[in-house]
């Protein structure tokens, strides 16, 4: 079964700062998907970024970009110029992509911005 | 650590049937649940949060009477999907967390893939 890791529990960035979000997984399949959620206090899920593992290229998305190890099955996220607004948890994710399969969740990281 | 079950985790039934999920937490008490549903590469949109022994809370745009949500036991949520149609076909997953407090950790199911034909 495969698993997902996030080693910081909380993290705190100062505003306008960069900072880095650590996961890590575990799965014996070539082909996945990776993603990073951002939950506000709102408790809704909001897709940040998506990475498809046959892609060499990191994903980015406007100040969200991440790094992707393959091989050492890494997966962390850079939030460049950190805003008030980015405070939030943030869940790394899993998904097979074997029909059928679903997700599987990290136990999320905390992050708060220091005006 | 903390281990949610979601069953069924794949349903694939006809138009007008009522589908039921359920929710467990295998070794912690959850007073607080949360459902989501996803549409295709689209972000996790919660639909409900309930709570042991009183009735969910619903947001905005969804749909009591179609999405019934009962959490009778603290390790225990379920969601059925009445008269169920292609259009509520979705990724559906749920959450629960131990205590009440936003900075209490949320532990996640793998999710329900449901099919409607």
């Amino acid at each position: 079964a495969q698993t997902v890791t996030q080693s910081q529990p909380e993290m705190s960035v100062q505003e306008a700062e960069t900072v880095t979000l650590s996961c890590t997984y575990d799965t014996s399949e070539s082909d996945y998907y990776l993603f990073w959620y951002k939950q506000p206090p709102s408790r809704q899920m909001i897709l940040v970024i998506r990475q498809e593992a046959y892609k060499q290229q990191n994903a980015t998305e406007n100040r969200f970009s991440v790094n992707f190890q393959k091989a050492a099955k890494s997966f962390s996220l850079k939030i460049s110029d950190s805003q008030l607004g980015d405070a939030a948890m943030y869940f790394c994710a899993y998904r097979s992509d074997n029909y059928g399969q679903n997700f599987v969740f990290g136990p999320g990281t905390r992050l708060s911005v220091l005006p | 650590g903390a281990v949610v079950s979601q069953h069924p985790s794949r349903v694939i039934c006809k138009s007008g049937t009522s589908v039921k999920i359920e929710c467990r937490s295998l070794d912690f008490q959850a007073t607080t649940m949360f459902w989501y549903r996803q549409f295709p590469k689209k972000s996790l949109m919660l639909m409900a949060t309930s709570n042991e022994g009183s009735k969910a809370t619903y947001e905005q745009g969804v749909e009591k009477d179609k999405f019934l949500i009962n959490h009778a036991s603290l390790t225990l949520s379920t969601l059925t999907v009445t008269s169920a149609h292609p259009e509520d076909s979705s990724f559906y997953i749920c959450s629960a967390r131990v205590q009440t407090g936003s900075n209490q950790p949320q532990h996640f199911g793998d999710g329900t893939r449901l099919s409607i034909l």
